[in-house]
């Protein structure tokens, strides 16, 4: 399986704080992107970052991607309660796979 | 970004019963399209990739016969799980992927519950 591991499993910060999350992935791919999940709703597409690309920015979010180590992560700054979600990468290689997610908890 | 629209969003239906979920894609074609399963508290998993005017494509593990898939435009998939069982119940969501840039546009999901 081509399939992404986040870590942590889940994370709990104060609201303010920055919020990284990591996924590693097992074989090349030509992009990799994060999504965000509330609980029990659909996903949303958050930010795409290509092969040859090191790093990418979307608003609060900022995205690494290493694939010498196979690895993304994404840092969400400033946190807000709104952030509370499951976050997952996912992969696409010939198929479209995800990690398993990283549940994130923003404290009030 | 593409929408992805799905029907119904949450169905019960008693155990042995076929139940239908339509995936649409709203405003652009989708020769593939993808349908995944998330159980409680887990990731997405895909279950098979729909590919239309032809057959689906399942991932292993996946019995093709008890959840069929039906590509029949450029618009619409279908997954029907047929005689659905408890084990069954989960979230099933479809995507659809934009031409060139590789982005995938989830739908809102379905939540089935097999009673």
């Amino acid at each position: 399986s081509q399939q992404g591991e986040e870590d942590p499993q889940a994370l709990s910060i104060q609201e303010g704080e920055n919020a990284t999350m990591n996924c590693s992935y097992k074989t090349s791919i030509n992009n990799l992107q994060w999504y965000r999940q509330n609980s029990g709703r659909g996903l949303v597409h958050l930010i795409l970052i290509r092969s040859n690309e090191r790093e990418k920015h979307s608003g609060r979010l900022r995205v690494t991607l290493d694939t010498s180590k196979k690895s993304s992560s994404l840092l969400i700054t400033a946190s807000r309660a709104a952030d509370t979600a499951s976050y997952f990468c996912a992969t696409d290689g010939n198929q479209f796979y995800f990690g398993t997610g990283t549940s994130l908890t923003v404290i009030p | 970004g593409a929408v992805v629209s799905q029907h119904p969003s949450w169905v019960i239906c008693k155990s042995g019963t076929s139940v239908k979920i339509e995936c649409r894609s709203l405003d652009f074609q989708a020769t593939t399209m993808f349908w995944y399963r998330q159980f409680p508290k887990q990731s997405l998993m895909l279950m098979a990739t729909s590919n239309e005017g032809s057959k689906a494509t399942y991932e292993q593990g996946v019995e093709k016969d008890k959840f069929l898939i039906n590509h029949a435009s450029l618009t619409l998939s279908t997954l029907t799980v047929t005689s659905a069982h408890p084990e069954d119940s989960s979230f099933y969501i479809c995507s659809g992927p934009t031409s060139g840039a590789g982005e995938q546009f989830f739908g809102p999901g379905t939540r089935l519950t097999v009673l």
